[in-house]
Order: structure tokens, then sequence, then C-alpha cells
């Protein structure tokens, strides 16, 4: 049970590119979030939204911009990435966002983004 | 700082029994995760504790320390297909879900 869909599932781009990864959740979650997974190292929050708000940003460079259009959808735009950034970006969902209550997350399958 | 510890690779044999540890310091703590994650894939939740003890589910159980900062994920009776990568998560006394860096176990035969 993840019903939360990720594309592409890899994904290759020049330096110069602009490109979207997509992601979308048939669990009627409130939550959504964008990770960023390096081998060898702890998942990193990139993005977190709330009802479509934007309620978290760790100081992630510019060149991601997040667009979250509704409940279901949350897009990663990338431009003008560096080598640095190639990783696996998993997107996950919850009922909520964490607060008093413990909120396990559902993950999707990840992109494999490689940056040349 | 905050930190999650949790030893790199393990291997283990078919059938057996095998603990993977974690161990953290963090601001405050309002539960600890283990998720799976086979290669390629999803991770996906297992367990969540919050109080001290034990926790089983099925072939996999998950204990819980708080006065020690420890925790343990134990799986019995290995199959093939429990080859994966398992990562524990502390959530701190900010609701901030602070990520170990993963156990990847190879299960042989």
């Amino acid at each position: 049970e993840t019903g939360v869909t990720q594309t592409p599932r890899h994904l290759v781009m020049g330096m110069t590119n602009k490109k979207s990864l997509k992601c979308e959740q048939h669990l009627g979650h409130n939550a959504m979030y964008w990770y960023k997974q390096s081998a060898k190292k702890p998942l990193e929050l990139m993005f977190v939204y709330s009802l479509e708000e934007r309620v978290e940003n760790n100081s992630v460079p510019s060149r991601f911009s997040p667009e979250c259009p509704n409940s279901s959808h949350l897009f990663l735009h990338l431009h003008t990435l560096q080598p640095e950034d190639s990783a696996l970006y998993l997107c996950a969902s919850s009922q909520d966002r964490w607060g008093t209550t413990m909120e396990k997350l559902f993950f999707g399958s990840g992109t494999q983004l490689s940056v040349l | 700082g905050q930190n999650i510890d949790q030893p790199t690779e393990m291997t283990a044999t078919e059938g057996a029994i095998v603990q993977i540890n974690c161990t953290y310091q963090t601001s405050g703590f309002n539960g600890l995760f283990w998720y799976q994650q086979h290669a390629g894939e999803a991770p996906t939740f297992l367990s969540y504790n919050v109080l001290d003890g034990l926790e089983e589910k099925g072939r996999f159980s998950s204990f819980l320390s708080r006065s020690k900062g420890y925790s343990y994920l134990l799986l019995k009776e290995l199959q093939m297909k429990d080859s994966a990568s398992y990562l524990c998560a502390v959530l701190d006394s900010n609701y901030q879900l602070i990520w170990g860096a993963g156990t990847k176990l190879i299960i042989k035969p």
C-alpha cells in the first residue's frame, strides 16, 4: 500500500537543462514531502506542504523549486543543477503533518536523478 | 547536534535471526520509526515505538529504551526477501524526523 506515484523513475540531465519531477498521491492525505536520498547518507528533508501550503523549506538551493497545485499533486522543478545534486528524490505523504500524533509516511519509489 | 547511528551493513543466513541496532542523540523524543527499503523501491513503514519495551509484529519486533537512547529491530526466520535497507528515524521535540543512514541487510542462503 504505497499509493504514491512518482515520475519519471530515472532522469539524466545536463547542468543547463530544466526538468520537473512529479508526485501524485491517491491516499487522501493532507501533507506531502520531498526528500533527497544520497548513497549511505540519511534522508534529507527538502520541502513540506500541508494543505497545499509550504510549511517548511530546509535551506534548499533555489535551483530546486517545489509546487503543490492541490493536495494530491506535488512537483519539484529543477534548473541549472550541479553534479552533486545527483541522488534519489523521494516524495512522501502523510495523513496530516507531524504534530501531536504519530504520522507514518507513505513514500513513492523515487526518481533517480543523474546530473552530467 | 542530533545524531542517529546504525551499522552500515550486516549479513545473516536464511532462517536465522538478526538484530539491527539504532542509537540516537536527539533534542527530545516523540517516537522512533523503522522503515524497510528494498533496492530501487519506496521505503515502507515497519514499526513505531514511543514507550519502552518490545513491540512484536509477526516475524519482526522492535524494541525501545528511552533512557539508553537505543532501539533495535529483530527479524526472525529470515527470508531472502528480507534483504533490504532498514532505516531508523526519531521524531524529536520539534516534531522533526531525524534519520539514520540505514543498515543494508544481506541474506545468504
